[in-house]
């Protein structure tokens, strides 16, 4: 079984240059998540979605970040602009109705 | 707030050694507690779980430990070999109104010497 896929793995930008990032979950996983993860740190929730519908994105910051999870499958996590602050991993995991989360290997984002 | 504190920061075990690291949470609404195992350009990867009717859950050499009035939980790895050294996180959620929202302690980082 394919795990949670993720592109691309590494991103290079300027400031106030936009970025997106795609997450393909585990096939019949009805729950998206994207997370952030600062060097040295735990992952923190950004968004999550159950099908379609984002459930809670109380975390995103909505004046630069937004997302998408058209037809309940694949995700995509934008910024506009990015600033030297959002370098980081951003990973996606996936769960089938449960507390289990899946993780991606991330978007490593290096915003210079 | 941080609602799931872990320690130590970093952890250097020898071969054969155990490995304990320890959580603490303040959410007593929390009732999953896995375990994240995260190597270097990887992501998070599900190691153990357990909810809080049982103590103890043992797969093979990982066991978490839960102590429900303490509101505590830790990792032991037994007879650690150089291939667990990675950073191992814990975390906890709910079913209720954020449900399955994972809140992540910040990670310990564990070296096994050969």
């Amino acid at each position: 079984e394919a795990g949670v896929v993720q592109s691309p793995r590494y991103k290079i930008i300027e400031k106030k240059q936009p970025v997106a990032f795609w997450c393909n979950p585990i096939s019949g996983h009805n729950t998206l998540y994207w997370y952030l993860q600062n060097l040295g740190q735990g992952p923190e929730l950004l968004i999550r979605y159950e099908n379609e519908e984002a459930v809670d994105d109380s975390q995103l910051p909505k004046d630069r970040f937004s997302a998408e999870r058209l037809k309940g499958v694949d995700s995509t996590l934008k910024i506009q602009p990015a600033e030297l602050g959002d370098s980081a991993v951003y990973l996606c995991a996936s769960s089938a109705f449960t507390n289990e989360q899946y993780f991606g290997p991330g978007t490593r984002l290096t915003v210079t | 707030q941080q609602q799931v504190k872990q320690s130590p920061q970093s952890l250097i075990v020898q071969k054969g050694g155990i490995s304990i690291i320890n959580c603490a949470y303040e959410n007593t609404a929390f009732d999953y507690f896995p375990w994240y195992q995260q190597f270097p350009g990887k992501g998070p990867a599900l190691l153990i779980a357990i909810r809080p009717d049982v103590s103890e859950k043992k797969e093979g050499r990982f066991t978490i430990s839960f102590n429900k009035s303490a509101k505590q939980f830790s990792l032991h790895i037994m007879d650690s070999q150089p291939g667990d050294s990675a950073t191992y996180f814990c975390a906890a959620s709910h079913s209720g109104g954020s449900n399955y929202k994972l809140t992540f302690g910040k990670g310990t980082l564990l070296t096994v010497n050969p």
